[in-house]
């Protein structure tokens, strides 16, 4: 079982380009999310999903944009990319409901823009 | 408010030591404290987590305790070993709000031998 998948595990961007980060899960989970982790800021939520087609803005939305047309997939789209944006993304799922609230993690995807 | 503080950002223990790592929060609608243990290249997992009806929950060496009064609560690593290394988070959650964690800054542990 994979879990949580995420891809790529590294990538260094230009400002202003753009790119997808891709994220998939197995587990048949409803609710899913974007964090970012910055040293010493702990977890910051981007976006989250709480199903297919339906998507909304966490803390810190501001720069991308998420999608969520399967159960599986929540991609989070970078669009003209900042040095305020160099951080590692997780990606996590949970069952609906609020039952244990276990949040599944990713790896991690590590960006930097230079 | 929605923050969760934490506190230390950095714990060093001897092998054996009692590990403890404090979070305090104030939005009194927080109904649910997970923590989440994460090493290096890894993503964060579930260690061990209270809802605020207990004062005390313990899972082997890893205990929490929780104080709703003054809206504190703490995790305690008995015995702790160098495998238990790792950055720790504090979360909370309001049930009904899509389980969305709001995580502390992170406490990161060494345990020297």
């Amino acid at each position: 079982n994979a879990g949580v998948t995420q891809t790529p595990k590294f990538r260094i961007l230009k400002i202003g380009q753009s790119m997808t980060l891709q994220c998939t899960q197995d587990m048949n989970h409803n609710y899913m999310y974007w964090y970012r982790q910055d040293p010493g800021m702990g977890l910051k939520l981007i976006y989250y999903s709480v199903g297919a087609g339906i998507t909304d803005k966490g803390e810190v939305p501001n720069g991308y944009n998420v999608s969520r047309s399967t159960t599986e997939d929540f991609p989070l789209r970078l669009e003209l990319a900042a040095p305020s944006q160099t951080s590692v993304y997780f990606c996590a799922s949970t069952p609906a409901g609020e039952g244990t609230g276990e949040l599944f993690f990713g790896e991690g995807s590590r960006l930097t823009v230079l | 408010q929605q923050q969760v503080k934490q506190s230390p950002q950095s714990l060093i223990v001897q092998k054996g030591g009692i590990s403890i790592i404090n979070c305090a929060y104030e939005n009194t609608a927080f109904d649910y404290f997970p923590w989440y243990q994460q090493f290096p290249g890894k993503g964060p997992a579930l260690l061990i987590a209270i809802r605020p009806d207990v004062s005390e929950k313990k899972e082997g060496r890893f205990t929490i305790s929780f104080n709703k009064s003054a809206k504190q609560f703490s995790l305690h690593i008995m015995d702790s070993q160098p495998g238990d290394s790792a950055t720790y988070f504090c979360a909370a959650r309001i049930t009904g709000t899509a389980s969305k964690l709001t995580f502390g800054t992170g406490t990161r542990l060494q345990v020297t031998l």
